[in-house]
């Protein structure tokens, strides 16, 4: 069974410039999450949808970053413009569901680098 | 740019050797905990998980123990490999939440 794709796997941009992240789940996994990983650190959660609504999204910087998940399969994290603090590891994740026990599966990251 | 100056605590294990890896908690509400491995380039993997009503739970070569008196989660991996060096993460969700919050990493290093 495949796991969650992610692509592309790096991506260098001038600050300023936009940039797309799009992740596609483990098959039959409702809940689909976005996270930010800095260097050295724990993945931080961005935002997380439950189908294509998305349910949380209080931790997403929404100035520059959008996210949509338009048929409640596929997703795209957008960034417009990036800052140099963007540069990070966004990490897509998809479980059954969000409850306790809803494994969440990770995908292998972008390597964001904003020069 | 990226954060630089972070020190991810490390352990060094002899191969062979069983390996403690051990993450405090801060949230008293937590009512499950999950371990994560990530290699160098990869997402994290999930590896082990337990509830709050547990204490102990084993899995294949690698045990978790919860204590929540003390707000401390430990994973345990007997006779350490070379494919076992990477990142460790804890990961806690607290009781009616759907946000699972990180840990700082652990970084397991196995000496041939």
């Amino acid at each position: 069974e495949a796991g969650v794709v992610q692509s592309p796997r790096y991506k260098i941009i001038e600050k300023k410039q936009p940039v797309a992240f799009w992740c596609n789940p483990i098959s039959g996994h409702n809940t689909l999450y976005w996270y930010r990983q800095n260097l050295g650190q724990g993945p931080e959660l961005l935002i997380r949808y439950e189908n294509e609504e998305a349910v949380d999204d209080s931790q997403l910087p929404k100035d520059r970053f959008s996210a949509e998940r338009l048929k409640g399969v596929d997703s795209t994290l957008k960034i417009q413009p990036a800052e140099l603090g963007d540069s990070a590891v966004y990490l897509c994740a998809s479980s059954l569901g969000a409850l306790a026990g809803d494994t969440q599966y990770f995908g292998p990251g972008t390597r964001l680098t904003v020069l | 740019g990226e954060s630089v100056g972070l020190h991810l605590p490390t352990l060094s294990v002899q191969e062979g050797d069983n390996s403690i890896i051990n993450c405090a908690y801060s949230n008293s509400a937590s009512d499950y905990f999950i371990w994560y491995k990530q290699e160098s380039g990869k997402g994290p993997q999930f590896i082990i998980d337990i509830r709050s009503n547990m204490d102990k739970r084993q899995g294949q070569r690698v045990t978790v123990l919860l204590n929540k008196t003390v707000k401390h989660l430990s994973l345990q991996i007997a006779a350490t490999q070379p494919g076992d060096s990477a990142v460790y993460f804890c990961a806690e969700k607290g009781a009616g939440s759907y946000q699972l919050t990180f840990g700082k990493g652990t970084k397991l290093s196995v000496i041939p």
